[in-house]
């Protein structure tokens, strides 16, 4: 069982540009969920996805937008990069909803520059 | 909007000894889980112990208990014999389901030490 997978493990971007990041689920997991962790702070919730759909969204700007496909995988988007948006993303996948555990890849770091 | 409050952003222990990392969460429901999580350096976000709010026994894993006071909204991580691989960022962390699904509200996190 290869847990969630990420890619990329790095990124460097310039403000201003986009940038698309990957998740694989868990095999068995239909739910996505994805986080933003700046450097020495805890994970701020993005959005969730569920069947294709964002189900629920976290105190996050437009900028930010989603899409999960029918095999499950995710990604997220990142639309006019600021250096704030500098930060480990993460991605983590539980099946359904209920009291499933969530289980969370290695993350993205993306700095922009 | 629920918040999760970790007052020790560093702690350290000796290497078999016994650790308490604290946590406190704001919530205004009744049904709810909480959950430790570890960090090492590879940045991977691990479980390592959870806690329903509907039970009022506290929840055990090996080395790793808490003390769940669900009046005081308090949640505590006591780590037993610690060991060398424990040092890592620890985040306590709170979750309710809802019909439109889910989500994860971290801490600050602890970062914990653990010296030889």
């Amino acid at each position: 069982d290869a847990g969630v997978t990420q890619s990329p493990t790095h990124l460097i971007k310039t403000r201003g540009q986009q940038v698309t990041l990957r998740c694989s689920p868990k095999s068995g997991h239909d739910t996505v969920s994805w986080y933003q962790q700046a450097l020495g702070q805890g994970p701020q919730f993005i959005f969730q996805y569920y069947e294709e759909e964002e189900r629920q969204r976290g105190n996050f700007p437009d900028r930010f937008s989603g899409h999960q496909f029918p095999n499950y995988s995710s990604e997220l988007n990142v639309n006019a990069l600021l250096l704030g948006d500098s930060a480990l993303y993460l991605c983590a996948s539980r099946r359904g909803q209920g009291s499933a555990e969530a289980f969370f890849g290695q993350g993205t770091r993306l700095t922009v520059v | 909007a629920q918040t999760v409050t970790q007052s020790q952003p560093e702690m350290s222990v000796q290497e078999a000894e016994t650790v308490t990392l604290s946590c406190t969460y704001d919530t205004s429901e009744s049904d709810y889980y909480l959950f430790w999580y570890k960090q090492p350096p590879s940045r991977q976000m691990i479980l390592v112990i959870r806690q329903e709010a509907y039970k009022q026994q506290n929840a055990t894993e090996n080395r790793f208990s808490v003390n769940f006071q669900k009046a005081a909204k308090s949640f505590s991580l006591k780590i037993s014999d610690s060991q060398l691989g424990d040092a890592a960022m620890y985040f306590c962390a709170y979750r309710r389901e809802e019909t439109s699904g889910s989500r994860l509200t971290f801490g600050e996190g602890t970062q914990l030490t653990v010296n030889p």
